[in-house]
């Protein structure tokens, strides 16, 4: 157990579905991220918040919504997916700022597959 | 832009035997780190080792160390007395210093085998 949760593990949706997908970080951190893990390809970096702001997009489709209510919570909004979207989605959280550990923390990821 | 090469897709490695995994990266920053992250099939990415890169000491964490050659631009995994817990999917990560520590750039990846 890494202190960062995410929910649901695994998702199926269809193509005209709006689903969300949850993280939520118990460490304390400001700074929350997604990932994109695909078969056969590296993991992706998709956005980055700091202090609830995002600071990063990293030209992701805009049938991907993140949303940072707060430092501890992270979403990404899904709505009318393609079926190449089907993939591993992490959420990992670290803190930032002088001093701050290194380490980046990841959750277990959710499993989504479109059909 | 930083990239993270993992020219190895699989190894495999006899329990109790050591195994090195390759790991290249280029850069044209000074100052960064880099990760060896181990993926079980649980699929919880976990740090194993990380090494700055103005350190010329190798990391080492028990079973595991690394062989950091900065001038090369090599990175690779030793993992000592291999246990059937080691087995996972291996990922070698970048990132530079002064930005998120999330902010990760991965290789794509080295699927290890423990044979008992």
């Amino acid at each position: 157990e890494t202190g960062v949760t995410q929910t649901p593990r695994h998702l199926v949706m269809g193509m005209t579905n709006k689903k969300s997908l949850k993280c939520e970080q118990h460490l304390g951190h400001n700074a929350m991220y997604w990932y994109k893990q695909s078969a056969k390809k590296p993991l992706e970096l998709m956005f980055v918040y700091n202090f609830k702001e995002q600071t990063e997009n990293n030209s992701v489709p805009s049938r991907f919504s993140p949303e940072c209510p707060n430092s501890s919570h992270l979403f990404l909004h899904l709505h009318t997916l393609q079926p190449e979207d089907s993939a591993l989605y992490l959420c990992a959280s670290s803190q930032e700022g002088y001093g701050g550990n290194t380490e980046a923390f990841f959750g277990q990821g959710t499993r989504l597959t479109v059909v | 832009a930083q990239t993270v090469t993992q020219s190895q897709p699989e190894m495999s490695v006899q329990e109790a035997e050591t195994v090195t995994l390759s790991c290249t990266y280029d850069t044209s920053e000074s100052d960064y780190y880099l990760f060896w992250y181990k993926q079980p099939p649980s699929r919880q990415m976990i740090l194993v080792i990380r090494q700055e890169a103005y350190k010329q000491q190798n990391a080492t964490e028990n079973r595991f160390s690394v062989n950091f050659q900065k001038a090369a631009k090599s990175f690779s995994l030793k993992i000592s007395d291999s246990q059937l817990g080691d087995a996972a999917m291996y990922f070698c990560a970048y990132t530079t210093r002064g930005t998120s520590y999330g902010k990760l750039t991965f290789g794509q990846g080295t699927i290890l085998t423990v044979h008992p």
